[in-house]
């Protein structure tokens, strides 16, 4: 099985900050990698796909990179709207999610 | 643009079976470019896939759920299932249903149900 893990687990930032969160693959992915954001009580959304594209709709402000075991999301000026709880998945098989990271207000 | 919504009892005692339907809307489930998935998340947990179905009924199970898990489709009526057996208090979760390009990442979600394990 392929492990997923994202640091840091909390982010605390502040409104106009440039924000990055790290998720490592246990194996190589490539760059079978999707970033998603969740508020709560809601759904998940679809922010990045194919580690670096990025799903129609989502504000230019967020961004990945990375391929085999290390990528990031970066958010590159933090929005009011954007605290809330990321995840990374990989589907290089199957499916396996990273444990998240909850981005605070600081 | 499609829209999921699941559907089912939320609250399942415990060795007994979950079931759960996701009706899809906005697009036909019979589609051979997409897998149609269930997710579930524990309150204050990470997301945890399930498995997912294709349309020709195609299945891929989490090996750590495999035993007690299956997805079905019936696309007579746009819709997909999940039965979870033996359930426990562990099963306890918020059950999402998904919608993503063949075995890949999940593009569309239900709003998802809570389903609670409770005698």
């Amino acid at each position: 099985d392929i492990q997923m893990t994202q640091s840091p687990s909390t982010l605390s930032a502040s409104v106009g900050d440039r924000v990055t969160i790290t998720c490592r693959a246990s194996q190589s992915i490539s760059s079978y990698l999707a970033w998603y954001q969740q508020k709560p009580g809601k759904a998940p959304r679809l922010l990045i796909y194919k580690a670096s594209s990025l799903e129609s709709g989502v504000p230019s402000r967020f961004s990945g990179s990375g391929s085999g075991t290390e990528f990031t999301l970066t958010i590159s000026s933090l929005q009011p709207d954007d605290f809330a709880t990321y995840y990374c998945q990989q589907y290089n098989s199957y499916s396996t999610f990273g444990q998240g990271t909850k981005v605070e207000i600081q | 643009q499609v829209q999921l919504q699941e559907s089912g009892p939320g609250l399942v005692k415990p060795s007994q079976t979950l079931s759960l339907t996701c009706a899809v809307s906005g697009g036909s489930i019979s589609s051979d470019n997409y897998y149609w998935s269930w997710i579930r998340q524990p309150a204050g947990q990470a997301l945890e896939w399930i498995g997912r179905i294709s349309f020709s009924g195609s299945t891929h199970y989490n090996p750590s759920l495999k035993s007690r898990v299956t997805i079905s489709i019936d696309t007579s009526k746009n819709q997909f299932s999940l039965k979870v057996s033996s359930v426990t208090a562990a099963d306890t979760a918020v059950y999402y249903c998904a919608r993503g390009p063949s075995g890949t990442y999940h593009q569309y979600w239900g709003q998802g149900t809570l389903v609670t394990v409770s005698s």
